[in-house]
């Protein structure tokens, strides 16, 4: 079946670096994505992975695919204040126009 | 920028009532979703829709549910006759032809007592 799983929180210091992992069941996913979500607000588009890669890095966002195992990861470096939010993992069964499956967040504290 | 846009950002209904939550998709894309969020829970799938028809819709999608493209702007999404348990933040999302990213509205909080 189609599962996304994430641990729930996450708090590090300011300057440190974060890691949030994901794991997805579905092998047939084509990109795999992570969103951010602010108090009160919607889902942010952070960045997004194609299955045939292995790692993408868009400034501060690294993310690291092991499709052997199934694991998406990302990993925030230099974490801010304002990095403080919930982020989920989601991954596309379909590819393109399919659905999104979510995982359920990581909440990421950033103590300053 | 262009944006997602959704009205109302909360809504209250009473049981057995009927909603439409209103969403305006970024004006070039042609693939639109609802999803929804109970509080506390994953965000959930209910329907996508493209080329003015339902392409895939969720379990949770039943009879009650119903989606619309009015016009060449909005795209709303019923409740006929709501549930305590429809009480979740709902967000539309869109997507352009050829992208595999969808880019989400800020959501509708529907609360139903």
């Amino acid at each position: 079946g189609e599962d996304v799983e994430q641990s729930l929180f996450l708090s590090v210091r300011e300057g440190d670096s974060s890691v949030i992992n994901c794991t997805y069941t579905d092998s047939s996913s084509t990109y795999l994505y992570w969103y951010k979500q602010e108090p009160g607000a919607g889902l942010q588009l952070l960045t997004y992975i194609f299955s045939n890669m292995d790692m993408k890095q868009d400034q501060r966002l690294t993310v690291l695919l092991n499709k052997k195992d199934k694991h998406l990861s990302l990993r925030i470096a230099d974490t801010q204040t304002g990095d403080s939010a919930i982020y989920f993992c989601a991954e596309s069964p379909r590819g393109q126009g399919g659905k999104l499956i979510f995982g359920q967040g990581t909440e990421l504290s950033v103590k300053p | 920028e262009p944006e997602v846009t959704q009205t109302p950002s909360h809504q209250v209904t009473q049981m057995g009532q009927e909603v439409i939550l209103r969403c305006v998709p970024i004006s070039n894309h042609l693939y639109f979703y609802w999803y929804r969020q109970i509080l506390g829970q994953k965000v959930e799938f209910l329907v996508s829709f493209y080329n003015n028809e339902i392409s895939e819709k969720s379990e949770i999608f039943d009879d009650q549910f119903s989606v619309e493209r009015p016009d060449g702007s909005n795209f709303t999404l019923k409740i006929r006759s709501t549930k305590l348990e429809d009480s979740a933040m709902y967000f539309c999302a869109s997507a352009r032809m050829g992208a595999y990213e969808q880019y989400f509205g800020p959501g509708t909080r529907l609360t139903v007592t």
